[in-house]
């Protein structure tokens, strides 16, 4: 089976760090996702992590420790627009297979 | 990047009636998916749209409930047939891209209420 764990729901500051974290126990592993979804869209690309370590992208940067199973997002200089939820997927077995954690509902306040 | 657009991007229905909701990609794709969406939960995978072949259905989920159909590299459809209220969610297709890593590109979704 497949368990992909987030935080439901975590608040922080305008112009602020915030950390989410992803844990995980899938069959297989092919890589790890970081999508963003605002309420009433479709998620969107945020990040991509095969290999151990950090990967940087701007303001938003990702880890893998494939050992540990465990990931997060780190977003830096919080923008109210970050407001949105932040779901971790992982690519099982199956190429182009995802499965979803829960999602984050991140708020951002002045 | 692929484009994806759905239609309808929202309905009302009756139960017991079917949906067919139609996705187009504006580039041909190796892989289609098939995610349903509670209202404030994560995305759920239904199945695997294959094209030229049968869909690949997900723990849950069976064919006569939710009927696929992948007739080239660029358009797939879902159906939900006699529909119930437990079937309000919203339903959003993804295609694989091709590039030098896996990324789905996703759909804007298919808001579905039944009465």
């Amino acid at each position: 089976g497949q368990n992909i764990d987030q935080p439901t729901e975590m608040t922080a500051t305008e112009g602020a760090i915030v950390q989410i974290n992803c844990t995980y126990q899938t069959s297989g592993f092919n890589g790890l996702f970081w999508y963003q979804q605002h309420a009433g869209e479709a998620p969107t690309f945020l990040s991509y992590n095969v290999l151990d370590g950090l990967e940087e992208k701007g303001r938003f940067s990702s880890f893998l420790s494939r050992s540990k199973g465990y990931s997060y997002l780190l977003l830096k200089e919080l923008q109210m627009k970050d407001s949105a939820s932040y779901l971790c997927a992982v690519e099982g077995y199956n190429f182009n297979k995802f499965y979803f954690g829960s999602g984050t509902k991140l708020n951002v306040k002045p | 990047s692929a484009v994806i657009s759905q239609k309808p991007s929202r309905d009302i229905c009756q139960r017991g009636t079917s949906l067919t909701i139609q996705c187009q990609v504006d580039s041909q794709v190796t892989m289609m998916f098939w995610y349903r969406q509670q209202p404030g939960q994560s995305l759920t995978l239904i199945a695997t749209a294959n094209q030229g072949s049968e869909a690949t259905y997900e723990s849950g989920f069976v064919i006569d409930k939710f009927p696929i159909s992948r007739p080239n590299l660029t358009f797939s459809t879902l159906t939900v047939s006699n529909m119930s209220p437990e079937d309000s969610s919203i339903y959003l297709c993804s295609a694989g891209s091709s590039g030098s890593f896996n990324e789905q590109f996703f759909g804007p979704g298919t808001r579905l209420t039944v009465l």
